[in-house]
């Protein structure tokens, strides 16, 4: 089966603005989560999608990051405005529902200078 | 809530040497437990995963992790490390609710020397 397949791989923004990161999980998976990785640490989950409703939002910085999975298929991770603590990799994840299988797309790797 | 501590933040061993990471997780039940790895520039990788049954948990590339619900511990294990096996490991407890978020350590940087 096909991965998780996320793009950009890489992303050079500028502090104040936005950019926006995106997902297409595995076919048929249900959950997807987004995930923040600041060089050095494990990833932190942000944001978590059951078809296309949050379960799970209370790590997102809501002020500036916003997320959506419209038709429970791919998805699409926001920030506006970015800033300087922002840089970090963005990991998407899917899993089957039925089992406990997650997958992790390659990550988007964004710099904010 | 659950957490995960990796006490080791960088190890370096010897080629062919023996290898321990160390994990340390708290969750209010049994957990889910997974070790993945990751090699600069790449996603995460699952080495193994323990949800129930035997303690001891046979994975990819040689590795091995034995629960030991006493100590809240599921450290990683491989008898004789390769030089390809040098990577960032991270342990993660998958909660047994609706969510199944993961949660994940701070990471192990392993080092293998020549």
């Amino acid at each position: 089966e096909a991965g998780v397949a996320q793009s950009p791989r890489y992303k050079i923004i500028e502090k104040r603005q936005s950019v926006a990161f995106w997902c297409n999980p595995i076919s048929g998976h249900a959950t997807l989560y987004w995930y923040q990785q600041i060089l050095g640490q494990g990833p932190k989950l942000l944001i978590q999608f059951q078809n296309n409703g949050v379960v799970d939002d209370s790590q997102l910085p809501k002020d500036r990051f916003s997320a959506e999975r419209l038709k429970g298929v791919d998805s699409t991770l926001k920030i506006q405005p970015a800033k300087l603590e922002d840089s970090a990799v963005y990991l998407c994840a899917s899993r089957n529902t039925d089992t406990y299988g997650y997958t992790f797309g390659s990550g988007t790797r964004l710099t904010v200078v | 809530a659950q957490s995960v501590t990796q006490p080791d933040i960088h190890i370096t061993v010897s080629e062919g040497a023996s290898l321990e990471l160390r994990c340390n997780y708290s969750y209010g039940a049994t957990p889910y437990l997974f070790w993945y790895v990751q090699s600069p520039g790449q996603g995460l990788q699952l080495l193994l995963k323990y949800f129930s049954g035997d303690t001891l948990v046979q994975g990819i590339k040689g590795f091995e992790a034995e629960f030991k619900r006493s100590q809240s511990s599921f450290n990683l294990r491989k008898p004789s490390v390769h030089w390809s096996d040098a990577a960032e490991y991270f342990c993660a407890v998958g909660a047994r609710n609706a969510g199944n978020m993961l949660t994940f350590g701070g990471g192990t940087r392993l080092m293998v020397k020549p």
